[in-house]
């Protein structure tokens, strides 16, 4: 199955600032996902990140707040923009890969908001 | 509207046999899915199952799939302590298996030695 490295692996940040989480595969991939898990929840999904075209964003979220780009089929980043507390979460880019390999994640990012 | 629930929390002992369940809505889900997370780790998929399917076993790893009440469980065998983790079942929405993932709550595992 695809190898996602996510970077960064964890990050403190002021609030008011913005981070940008990069997704880097070593295959090329179709669909890539950008989820959120808030402390103790389950994972929920922000958008599906297309190439070539705009994210589509799930209820709840917004291109302002949560800008992805999608450069390639191999590459994707996610930016958490004018961070609250509230945005403290792991967030996580995920491939669909079909067949056996279902869905394959990154290992997240857990961001802190202080 | 889509929803995944699942038991929030389950105790075994080591060397018995853990069984985790989960409901979900959407009866188009082509395939579910078990992941497993570990502290501080991302996902790792655990086995999915293709909605014609009844029952899928892998290893110590048996899915049985109950379509018509929409009712997947996951039975691990000889729990060991190494299985403690959080569960999520999930399910593929629409006919592929490429599509966006819903996620029930997680299933907190704790296997006592």
């Amino acid at each position: 199955s695809a190898v996602i490295s996510q970077k960064p692996s964890r990050d403190i940040c002021q609030r008011g600032t913005s981070l940008t989480i990069q997704c880097q595969v070593d295959s090329q991939v179709t669909m890539m996902f950008w989820y959120r898990q808030q402390p103790g929840q389950s994972l929920t999904l922000i958008a599906t990140a297309n190439q070539g075209s705009e994210a589509t964003y799930e209820s709840g979220f917004v291109i302002d707040k949560f800008p992805i780009s999608r450069p390639n089929l191999t590459f994707s980043t996610l930016t958490v923009s004018n961070m609250s507390p509230e945005d403290s979460s792991i967030y996580l880019c995920s491939v669909a890969e079909g067949r056996d390999y279902g869905y394959t994640f990154g290992s997240g990012t857990r961001l802190t908001v202080v | 509207g889509e929803d995944v629930e699942q038991s929030l929390f389950l105790s075994v002992r080591e060397g018995d046999s853990s069984v985790i369940n989960c409901t979900y809505t959407d009866s188009s889900s082509t395939y579910l899915y078990w992941y497993k997370q570990e502290p501080g780790a991302g996902l790792q998929l655990l086995t999915y199952i293709f909605s014609n399917m009844d029952m899928k076993q892998d290893q110590r790893l048996t899915v049985l799939l109950n379509k018509k009440d929409k009712h997947l469980s996951l039975r691990i065998a000889d729990t060991q302590t190494g299985d403690s983790a959080i569960y999520f079942c999930a399910e593929s929405m629409g006919s592929s298996n490429t599509g966006k993932l819903i996620f029930g709550q997680g299933t907190t595992l704790q296997v006592k030695p």
